[in-house]
């Protein structure tokens, strides 16, 4: 059974600060995903890495960057946090597919930030 | 860039009727299509999918349907329960890169 993990579940921040959410999957995926998920706008990509030390930018990176050491863990880093990154973060794994990249992504139980 | 637009955004049903959710995507490559399903404070967990060589896929009460010349896809949920409840999201693979495009969700309330 997969399991997919992050560091905190809550996380409360002030303006400025240095923040990061990490996560950890146990079984050997190759992709690593951070979404963000606020109401009405469904999950958005905020960046994706595809084996270690490999990252790609997704819809919305800017105020992001990440980290991808070891193939098990995938860190999200908000270098000055802001009030407009108060959100849910949801962080999935998959592996590529047989039949191509496609394939099943599994969710982490999400980290939601407040930055006051 | 792609692009699935999901409707409606929320839908209220009373228990036991049908619920039926639509997606629409914009990537004619596309050719993976999985739903999820999120209960009150809890992750994402997948559902059902299709593939694109497949027109419709069930399991127990719930269903998948897809149409690749409209390029739409819909979820089916019959005899309703209020452990249906939840927000549902569909998605669309982008073609060879593992990336999945999501819709916005629909909340489902199940009347009991």
């Amino acid at each position: 059974d997969v399991k997919v993990t992050q560091s905190s579940r809550y996380l409360v921040k002030r303006t400025g600060e240095k923040v990061f959410l990490e996560c950890v999957q146990d079984m050997d995926h190759e992709n690593m995903f951070w979404y963000r998920q606020d109401p009405g706008l469904g999950l958005r990509l905020i960046y994706f890495s595809y084996d270690v030390k490999m990252k790609e930018k997704g819809d919305i990176p800017e105020g992001y960057s990440v980290s991808r050491e070891k193939k098990e863990r995938f860190s999200l880093i908000l270098e000055s946090a802001s009030t407009n990154q108060t959100s849910m973060y949801l962080c999935a794994s998959s592996r590529p597919g047989a039949g191509g990249p496609e394939e099943t992504q599994y969710f982490g139980p999400g980290t939601r930030l407040l930055v006051l | 860039g792609e692009n699935v637009e999901q409707h409606p955004s929320t839908l209220s049903v009373q228990e036991g009727d049908s619920a039926v959710i639509k997606c629409t995507y914009s990537d004619s490559a596309s050719n993976y299509f999985p739903w999820y399903k999120q209960e009150l404070g809890k992750r994402p967990q997948l559902i059902i999918d299709i593939r694109s060589n497949v027109g419709e896929k069930k399991d127990q009460r719930i269903a998948v349907t897809l149409n690749k010349t409209a390029k739409h896809f819909s979820l089916h949920i019959t005899e309703t329960q209020p452990e249906d409840s939840a927000v549902y999201f569909c998605a669309a693979s982008v073609s060879n890169t593992g990336k999945l495009i999501f819709g916005q969700g629909t909340t489902l309330q199940v009347k009991p």
